[in-house]
């Protein structure tokens, strides 16, 4: 198994901006969640989705828009890129509906100019 | 606002020392969760104990739960310089719906040959 991959693993983007970091996962985990981490204050969770179809807000929503059509996906859309969400994005799963052991990618390291 | 918060921020110590992180959490919570991040890596999971777990163990790995003072301790005996990583308790809080992983921002530590 792959695990959770990530991609890209690196991107640099301009003010304005939109993209799609993509995530995916080979573990059959019904529980998907993307994290930013930024130096000094841990991971802050932006979305999560307990199923395909089924997504919600976590604590820093702003700016950012997820989907859910497989079990296997789960893109996180930047809208119009802005420097504060110059950040490292984590991707995570885990089995069942609830907030159990996570599996991480690896990571993509996103800058904002 | 984040939902952990551990203690000290960072560590430093010599090989075969044992190390002690803390944590403190401001709601019920269904379990709590560390992980492990090397620099540049994405997070390992280490343990999970659940709100009517007090202590549990994996391998040199010791980890406590006290409810009723809502904290928990991450004790690594007979550290190794491989130990190096930045430390991360995670709540998964009891909300009554759909749950969430929040983080902590992390203890760095630093162990020395």
């Amino acid at each position: 198994n792959a695990g959770v991959t990530q991609t890209p693993k690196f991107q640099v983007l301009k003010t304005g901006q939109s993209m799609t970091l993509q995530c995916a996962q080979d573990m059959n985990h019904e529980y998907m969640s993307w994290y930013r981490q930024d130096p000094g204050m841990g991971l802050r969770l932006i979305h999560y989705s307990v199923g395909a179809g089924i997504t919600d807000q976590g604590e820093v929503p702003n700016g950012y828009n997820v989907s859910r059509s497989t079990t296997e996906d789960f893109p996180l859309r930047l809208l119009s890129a802005a420097p504060s969400q110059t950040s490292v994005y984590f991707c995570a799963s885990s089995r069942g509906q609830g907030a159990g052991t996570q599996y991480f990618g690896p990571g993509t390291r996103l800058t904002v100019l | 606002s984040q939902q952990g918060e551990e203690d000290p921020q960072a560590l430093s110590i010599q090989e075969g020392e044992n190390a002690t992180m803390n944590c403190s959490y401001k709601t019920s919570i269904n379990n709590l969760q560390w992980y492990r991040q090397n620099s540049g890596r994405g997070l390992v999971h280490l343990i999970l104990i659940r709100s009517n777990e007090r202590e549990k163990h994996s391998g040199r790995l010791r980890v406590t739960l006290d409810t009723s003072k809502k904290s928990s301790s991450l004790l690594i005996t007979a550290s190794r310089a491989a130990d190096t990583a930045s430390y991360f308790c995670a709540t998964d809080p009891f909300s009554g719906g759909y749950n969430k992983l929040i983080f902590g921002a992390g203890t760095r530590l630093a162990v020395h040959p």
